[in-house]
């Protein structure tokens, strides 16, 4: 079965700086990646999204994420933080059509993140 | 309807007592998923539902818990004899198809369950 893990539980960083959120998936093949962003207050959003080609995934916001086959990872990187950033952002996995547990998606336990002014 | 609707948004019952939950998807949508979100948990999967298929109940953490989907539209989720490690916000997504949520879930704001 597939899991997720995002080995930071809270991430703190300057408005302005550059931040990279981890995730490690575990999986036989290649999953369908996904990054989540929860705001205080607010429903999960869909950041962006990896199911194949190019390994670089541009999402809304800003963000992007790459897909490191040999890592087994999947880490959400933005070049310059703004304070409405902080939220907490979970990564999640789904499987492939062949797969017997298609269908849903497994998230990580995910990274709150905190922008200092 | 344009979003994923829940109902109610707050829930405080005392335990013992029975809850339901309740989740709208948008419209069209053939799937439908029931997660858990406690704190320092992340979203624990619970239940999902394609269309007439049997539905995933892979994640019900017991007998306790159920959930209906009638008419392949709204969608019930049931709690027996709350308990106190119940308490949680209960999220319902929705996605156009089950494929690995590639079409992306549509979450809704959740119902937060307090057991006193």
């Amino acid at each position: 079965a597939q899991s997720v893990t995002q080995p930071d539980i809270h991430i703190t960083v300057s408005e302005g700086a550059s931040l990279e959120l981890r995730c490690n998936y575990s999986y036989g093949a290649t999953p369908y990646l996904f990054w989540y962003v929860q705001s205080p207050g607010q429903g999960l959003q869909l950041l962006l999204k990896y199911f194949s080609g190019d390994t670089l995934v541009q999402g809304i916001k800003g963000f992007e994420a790459e897909f490191k086959r040999s890592q087994s990872s999947f880490n959400l990187r933005k070049p310059s933080v703004h304070w409405s950033d902080a939220a907490e952002y979970f990564c999640a996995v789904g499987t492939p059509p062949s797969s017997s547990n298609t269908g849903k998606l497994i998230f990580g336990q995910g990274t709150t993140l905190q922008v200092k002014p | 309807g344009a979003g994923v609707s829940q109902s109610p948004s707050n829930k405080v019952t005392e335990k013992g007592k029975d809850v339901e939950l309740r989740c709208d998807p948008i419209s069209g949508h053939t799937a439908l998923y029931w997660y858990r979100q406690s704190l320092g948990q992340g979203l624990e999967f619970l239940i999902y539902f394609q269309g007439n298929s049997a539905p995933d109940k892979s994640g019900l953490p017991s007998d306790r818990f159920s959930a209906e989907r009638t008419g392949g539209s709204v969608s019930t989720l049931t709690i027996q004899r709350t308990q106190q490690e119940d308490s949680a916000v209960y999220l319902c997504a929705s996605s156009l198809r089950a494929i690995g949520g590639i079409d992306g879930y549509t979450f809704g704001s959740g119902t937060r369950l307090t057991v006193v």
